[in-house]
């Protein structure tokens, strides 16, 4: 079944170190897109790719890098983490179409 | 700045009523809109999409969209209790991302 997967699922990390969000897709989706949400809060925007090897920085990419180097997979990387990374990181990917298809997402917790 | 604006709420309606959700935004640049459900703890879930000017209809929801007014509004017949959850606008313009608001919480009570 097509669908778009993220892991882990919740994760407790401590001040300062380096974690991966992982994001794969099976839907054959080029373009893929990173969001953070914070409880009750609207989605923002953290990084998008149009396709391999393309990236774009949204309005909250100065703490974190992507990369994409094939289609079905989008991992996000924070270099250092801080309690305020604490938050839900939502990946999503749209084919020919624009809507999204979200995966489940990511609890972090920084302490 | 690009925005997308919605009444936060919560919307209160009794089981069976209409509930209307309504939403605006800056550029007018805009080609594409949605609406996204989204249940507490959960991702959203795309309901609807819109890009012309009036009324598209899906079962028991029904998208309006008026591009002189920057107004998009989603209309929800019938509504049930498993209707409860936070609506989410979502705006695009041509090769970017979504725009989302912050959404609004509608409450079906039986």
């Amino acid at each position: 079944e097509a669908d778009i997967y993220q892991t882990p699922r919740y994760l407790v990390i401590g001040t300062g170190k380096k974690i991966t969000l992982e994001c794969s897709q099976t839907m054959g989706h080029d373009k893929m897109y990173w969001y953070q949400q914070d409880p009750g809060m609207e989605l923002h925007l953290i990084h998008y790719s149009y396709g391999v090897n393309s990236t774009e920085k949204g309005d909250l990419s100065s703490e974190s890098t992507v990369s994409r180097i094939r289609t079905e997979h989008f991992p996000l990387t924070l270099e250092s983490a801080r309690p305020s990374h604490t938050s839900q990181y939502l990946c999503a990917s749209s084919g020919q179409g624009d809507g999204y298809t979200f995966g489940s997402g990511t609890r972090l917790t920084v302490v | 700045q690009k925005e997308v604006e919605q009444n936060s709420g919560p919307l209160s309606v009794p089981e069976g009523a209409i509930a209307s959700l309504n939403c605006t935004y800056s550029d007018r640049g805009s080609q594409s809109f949605f609406w996204y459900r989204q249940y507490s703890g959960k991702s959203p879930e795309l309901i609807m999409f819109i890009y012309s000017n009036g009324d598209k209809e899906d079962g028991r929801f029904t998208a309006q969209l008026n591009k002189a007014s920057q107004y998009v509004s989603l209309l929800i017949r019938d509504s049930q209790p498993s209707d409860s959850a936070t609506y989410l606008c979502a705006v695009k313009q041509a090769g970017t991302a979504l725009i989302f608001g912050k959404g609004t919480t509608l409450s079906v009570s039986s």
